[in-house]
């Protein structure tokens, strides 16, 4: 398995423009994850989603920021309009849950935003 | 305690010094505790998941150990090499929720 996938991989925008970063899980994972990672917060958790379900958003900053899983296999993030705050590292995770706690959870390389 | 802490923040070690760093998190409801390596530019990297009071888990020159009753997990590194040099996070599992939530990390340091 080529693990999770994230693209883009570096997004430079401007101020108000819609911004889309997508994730790939791995197969057959059950969960997906979107984290953001900022110098003063480290990594927080934005949303998850269980079997393309969306369980936890409360990490969602505003109503600025959305995110989707219509499929198994893919899962996007979207920011509209985006701010120079938004400025971060966005990581997408998947983990399985087929043995219960013990499961690894596999981070992608992440999508490095500046908003300009 | 209700969040995951680390401790140190950051260390600088030199080469084939040992080393350790201690993990806190909620022992109520636990239900596992992961450990992640993170280098610089790149994604965390699971280390170790624990699940059980008094496991002891290693691999290569890296171990863990857990005590879910006082809440703390302990990450050593023998023989530090300058490529051990990274970010250890851990991660706290707890309840039903299928969420981890991180500590904020150890960067290590290791010079020559």
């Amino acid at each position: 398995d080529a693990g999770v996938i994230q693209s883009p991989r570096h997004e430079v925008t401007e101020m108000g423009q819609e911004v889309t970063l997508r994730c790939k899980p791995i197969s057959g994972h059950d969960y997906l994850f979107w984290y953001r990672q900022t110098m003063m917060r480290g990594l927080e958790l934005l949303i998850y989603f269980n079997n393309n379900v969306p369980i936890d958003d409360s990490g969602m900053p505003e109503d600025r920021f959305s995110a989707k899983m219509p499929n198994a296999s893919f899962s996007n993030l979207k920011i509209q309009p985006s701010e120079p705050r938004d400025s971060a590292v966005y990581f997408c995770a998947s983990r399985s849950d087929l043995a219960g706690a013990d499961n690894e959870q596999f981070f992608g390389p992440g999508t490095r935003l500046t908003v300009l | 305690i209700l969040n995951v802490e680390q401790s140190p923040q950051s260390l600088h070690v030199q080469e084939g010094d040992s080393t350790n760093f201690t993990c806190s998190f909620p022992s109520s409801n636990f239900y596992a505790l992961h450990w992640y390596r993170w280098e610089t530019a790149k994604s965390p990297e699971a280390l170790f998941v624990m699940t059980l009071n008094g496991d002891e888990k290693k691999k290569g020159r890296i171990s863990a150990t857990l005590n879910t009753k006082e809440g703390y997990s302990y990450l050593y590194i023998k023989g530090s090499q300058p490529e051990d040099s990274a970010t250890y996070l851990c991660a706290s599992h707890t309840g039903t929720a299928s969420k981890l939530t991180f500590g904020t990390g150890t960067r290590l340091q290791v010079t020559l």
